[in-house]
């Protein structure tokens, strides 16, 4: 069965740096990976669709890779702002659903 | 505006009680799923329907019953309320190839019980 982890559980950063957050599988045969964000008490939004054929996708200020094979994925967040302050979640579609990871909660400092 | 809609957002109710949990999207979407958040954040599916019919089941008890009116709807319906039924209730949706196009999810329904 499909796992999902993500490292780390937690980040806190000033604002203006990069940062990098990741995301493990532990089955590769998947379709595609989703990123999320979900504010506090609040539901979740989509950030970046990385199909399985692609190894980035890029929206503004963030990039998602993928790396299949060794089921790996990253999501760089460029100049970080207070703004970006949220829990991300990665999922991955194997099957005929999404399995999700546990988060990383990120509070950037301003 | 585009969306999947839960209501309602807040449910505060006592044990024993039956309460449900309403999902409308206007995507044009035909799958739609009931995902439950936990207090640790973590997102588990609980039932997926296509085009009203049911296809993913996950084991939760036979006190959460689903109802599919059509493809734009999907209600959960809990009986018997437990305290740890108390959890944050998220409805999605997706085209059946959600392998393309990813879920576009609803802002959640947080149930208390008490």
């Amino acid at each position: 069965k499909q796992e999902v982890t993500q490292i780390p559980a937690a980040l806190s950063v000033p604002e203006g740096e990069n940062l990098v957050l990741n995301c493990s599988f532990t089955d590769s045969a998947i379709y595609n990976l989703q990123w999320f964000r979900q504010d506090p008490g609040k539901g979740l939004t989509s950030l970046l669709l990385i199909q399985s054929s692609q190894r980035e996708q890029t929206s503004g200020r963030l990039n998602a890779s993928l790396d299949k094979s060794s089921g790996r994925s990253t999501l760089y967040i460029a100049a970080s702002q207070p703004g970006d302050s949220a829990t991300y979640l990665c999922a991955v579609y194997a099957g005929n659903q999404f399995y999700f990871g546990t988060g990383t909660s990120l509070t950037v400092i301003p | 505006d585009t969306a999947v809609s839960q209501t309602p957002k807040y449910l505060v109710t006592q044990m024993g009680n039956d309460k449900s949990i309403k999902c409308e999207q206007n995507l044009g979407h035909d799958t739609m799923y009931w995902y439950k958040q936990d207090s640790k954040k973590f997102l588990k599916i609980m039932f997926s329907y296509n085009n009203k019919e049911l296809i993913i089941n996950e084991t939760v008890p036979n006190r959460f019953s689903p109802k599919s009116p059509d493809k734009a709807h999907l209600n959960l319906h809990i009986n018997s309320l437990e305290l740890g039924d108390s959890a944050v209730y998220f409805c999605a949706s997706s085209q059946a190839t959600a392998a393309v196009y990813g879920y576009t999810f609803g802002s959640g329904t947080r149930l208390t019980v008490v």
